[in-house]
C-alpha cells in the first residue's frame, strides 16, 4: 500500500492568512497528484492537477508544489470562500485524510 | 473536453447487487487508467477501485475486495462497477474518474 499522509487534519486560520497543507507519498508518485476543495453538500472541486497546475477558473491565490515526496497546497491570502475541506489524491488511487480549514 | 457520465444508480436492498456504468468521451479511453471513487453521507472521499488500460490489472480498497468488480469495455468507451453483497455501508455517491477528472456522480442507496 502507498498511503497518502495529509496534514494537518484541522487548520484554524483567519481571512488574509497564508496557509499550507501537505501530503506525503511513499514511495514517490512523481507528479501524479491532485488537490480538491469540498464544501458541505457539494461535489469536490478540482483546484490543482499534476502537483502544480492550476485548474482553469481557480483563483491564483491557490498554488501547488512538490519537493521530493512532499506535496504542498498553498493559499496565499485566505478569503471567506476558502473555508472548506481539502483533499489530496494520488491519481486513480488513494486520498489523503482531508484537512478542514476553519475560522 | 473530458466527459464522464455515470448511470445505473438507485435503491437496492442489503445483500443485493447493482452495476453502475460510466460513459467516457473527449479523450482516448484506451490510453488511460480509470477508477471509481465514492463518498458516503457525511464522510470523506474514498478510492474504491482502479483498472489499467487493457483491463488486465485491477486493484480494490480492502472493504470491497471479493464483492465489487471493476471492468471496462474499450470498444464502448465504458467503465463498469459490479457491486454484489451490498451493505448499508456501501451507500454513497459513486464517481467515475480519470486521473484528476471526475464525472458528476451517481447515488447508490442500500436500504431495506
Amino acid at each position: 500500500d502507498t498511503p497518502m499522509t495529509q496534514s494537518p487534519s484541522t487548520l484554524s486560520a483567519s481571512v488574509g492568512d497564508r496557509v499550507t497543507i501537505t501530503c506525503r507519498a511513499t514511495p514517490s508518485i512523481s507528479q501524479w497528484l491532485a488537490w480538491y476543495q469540498q464544501k458541505p453538500g457539494r461535489a469536490p472541486k478540482l483546484l490543482i492537477y499534476g502537483a502544480s497546475n492550476l485548474e482553469s477558473g481557480v483563483p491564483s491565490r491557490f498554488s501547488g508544489s512538490l519537493s521530493g515526496t512532499e506535496f504542498t497546497l498553498t493559499i496565499s491570502s485566505l478569503q471567506p470562500d476558502d473555508f472548506a475541506t481539502y483533499y489530496c489524491q494520488q491519481y486513480n488511487y488513494k486520498f489523503g485524510q482531508g484537512t478542514t480549514l476553519e475560522v | 473536453d473530458v466527459q464522464l457520465v455515470e448511470s445505473g444508480g438507485g435503491l437496492v436492498q442489503p445483500g443485493g447487487s447493482l452495476r453502475i456504468s460510466c460513459a467516457a468521451s473527449g479523450f482516448t479511453f484506451t490510453s488511460h487508467w480509470m477508477s471509481w471513487v465514492r463518498q458516503a453521507p457525511g464522510k470523506g472521499l474514498e478510492w474504491v477501485a482502479n483498472i489499467n488500460q487493457d483491463g488486465s490489472v485491477k486493484d480494490y480498497v480492502d472493504s470491497v475486495k471479493g464483492r465489487f468488480t471493476i471492468s471496462r469495455d474499450n470498444a464502448k468507451n465504458s467503465l463498469y462497477l459490479q457491486m454484489n453483497s451490498l451493505g448499508t455501508e456501501d451507500t454513497a455517491i459513486y464517481y467515475c474518474t480519470r486521473e484528476e477528472r471526475w464525472g458528476q456522480g451517481v447515488l447508490v442507496t442500500v436500504s431495506s
